[in-house]
């Protein structure tokens, strides 16, 4: 199986500073790693995602890290807004049944503060 | 338009009894998922289907019960419903294979007294 670990739980955040989520996993073999913001009664939205034929990727203000010898995944949202303040949970795919299952963290809840 | 439809939204049940969520994915996708979350739990994947074919049950128990009709629809069977089974359930669905996208519905928010 695979088991995801999600740090911090908490983020307190001045506006326009950025805010960074690690996650790191077990299965070597895991090769999707999304990342999903969900505000309070909602669904949870993909925001950004990574396969393990890359590093780094970067969607607007969105900027993912991954190290594979590490295991280890990392969101960094540069220039924060109090718009971005919700629940935010790494997650990881793609082991070898490939069966689709996300194993997710527990989820970091971002505060950013005007 | 909700492209992933998931009925009702709010369920009350009491203990004992049987209930079915529904959903319906409009996105034209192949696979579908249900995941529960809970005060306790974080997002849990509970099945994946892939063209209509159970590829993954991790539900500790036979209550919890798929049922797939029509390759957009994958609907969730509980039975001897327990408070412990109060939670929001979530559909999500994805294009073809089973690494692709995954979005969520709106999910079934069940409350069991």
């Amino acid at each position: 199986g695979e088991q995801v670990e999600q740090l911090p739980s908490i983020l307190r955040v001045q506006e326009r500073s950025s805010a960074s989520i690690n996650c790191t996993y077990e299965n070597s073999a895991s090769n999707y790693f999304p990342w999903y913001k969900q505000e309070p009664g909602e669904n949870p939205k993909l925001i950004i995602d990574i396969r393990s034929n890359m590093e780094r990727k970067q969607i607007q203000g969105l900027i993912v890290l991954l190290d594979k010898k590490a295991k280890r995944f990392s969101l960094h949202i540069t220039d924060t807004q109090p718009a971005d303040s919700a629940m935010y949970f790494c997650a990881a795919s793609g082991t070898g049944a490939n069966t689709g299952k996300l194993t997710f963290g527990h989820g970091t809840i971002l505060r950013v503060h005007p | 338009d909700p492209k992933i439809i998931q009925k009702p939204k709010y369920l009350v049940a009491v203990t004992g009894s049987e209930k079915i969520l529904i959903c319906e994915q409009y996105l034209g996708h192949n696979a579908m998922y249900w995941y529960r979350q809970s005060a306790k739990k974080p997002l849990e994947f509970m099945f994946s289907y892939s063209y209509q074919k159970l590829m993954d049950n991790q539900t500790a128990s036979s209550r919890f019960q798929p049922q797939s009709s029509k390759k957009n629809h994958l609907d969730l069977q509980i039975t001897a419903l327990k408070p412990d089974d109060s939670a929001t359930y979530f559909c999500a669905s994805s294009q073809g294979g089973l690494v692709d996208t995954q979005y969520f519905g709106p999910g079934t928010r069940l409350l069991v007294l």
